[in-house]
């Protein structure tokens, strides 16, 4: 079945851009959606159809994908950016939704 | 808006069966991709299926033998029900809102989810 693979732990100082990658085979012909979940808490949708923003998500949060590649970039980090990040696609092959692994972002 | 509420047992003997329902408020649960996803403590996301308001569903490959998803567009809410559960079982479990469109590539995604519901498969 198709794998989405996300780097554990990503860094970033408050202000600087904060880059979470997710990898796949040919994922820039697939569709991305990355969800936002803080401790305890329900994800949350922050980039839907690749670069799409849901109504209420700062412009800060965008989304980009080509190649092997998806990645959600957060611009001008805050604090209350620190949260566990996932993809996510529809795996057409295998007719079932696929979550990559997790992405840690600590706010320094 | 549209919000999610998960409900049901919190506690599962091992060899019986997980029942939750999510109750769907503040929208008609006509249309859209009603899900499940659960995720084990301290660990990802799976997803484990969904049913169209119609009634037709899909479910996880993992997962699909011991897998039930139902509608009950009068009451609008849809049941997970997980059979012959173990240990590997106890998860939060989420109910969400699907979104599919069909173009030259499917695309899936879920947005509201509900709060969540602890399920601990123990004896």
């Amino acid at each position: 079945s198709y794998v989405l693979t996300q780097p554990p732990s990503v860094s970033v100082a408050p202000g600087k851009t904060a880059r979470i990658t997710c990898g796949g085979n040919n994922i820039g012909s697939k569709s991305v959606h990355w969800y936002q979940q803080k401790p305890g808490q329900a994800p949350v949708l922050v980039i839907y159809y690749d670069s799409d923003r849901p109504s209420g998500i700062p412009e800060r949060f965008s989304g980009s994908n080509s190649g092997n590649t998806a990645t959600l970039t957060i611009s001008r980090v805050e604090a209350g950016d620190e949260a566990d990040y996932y993809c996510q696609v529809w795996d057409s092959s295998s007719d079932h939704a696929v979550f990559g692994g997790g992405t840690k972002l600590t706010v320094l | 808006q549209v919000q999610l509420q998960e409900s049901g047992p919190g506690l599962v003997k091992p060899s019986e069966t997980l029942s939750l329902t999510c109750t769907v408020s503040g929208g008609s649960i006509s249309s859209y991709y009603w899900s499940w996803i659960r995720q084990p403590p301290g660990k990802g996301l799976e997803w484990i299926g969904y049913i169209y308001y119609s009634g037709s569903t899909n479910y996880n490959p993992s997962l699909k033998s011991r897998v039930t998803i139902s509608v009950d567009t009068s009451k609008n809410q849809f049941s997970l029900k997980l059979s012959s559960v173990t240990a590997a079982d106890t998860a939060v479990y989420y109910c969400a809102r699907g979104e599919l469109i069909v173009a030259t590539t499917p695309a899936l995604w879920f947005d509201p989810w509900g709060q969540g519901t602890l399920v601990t498969v123990s004896s």
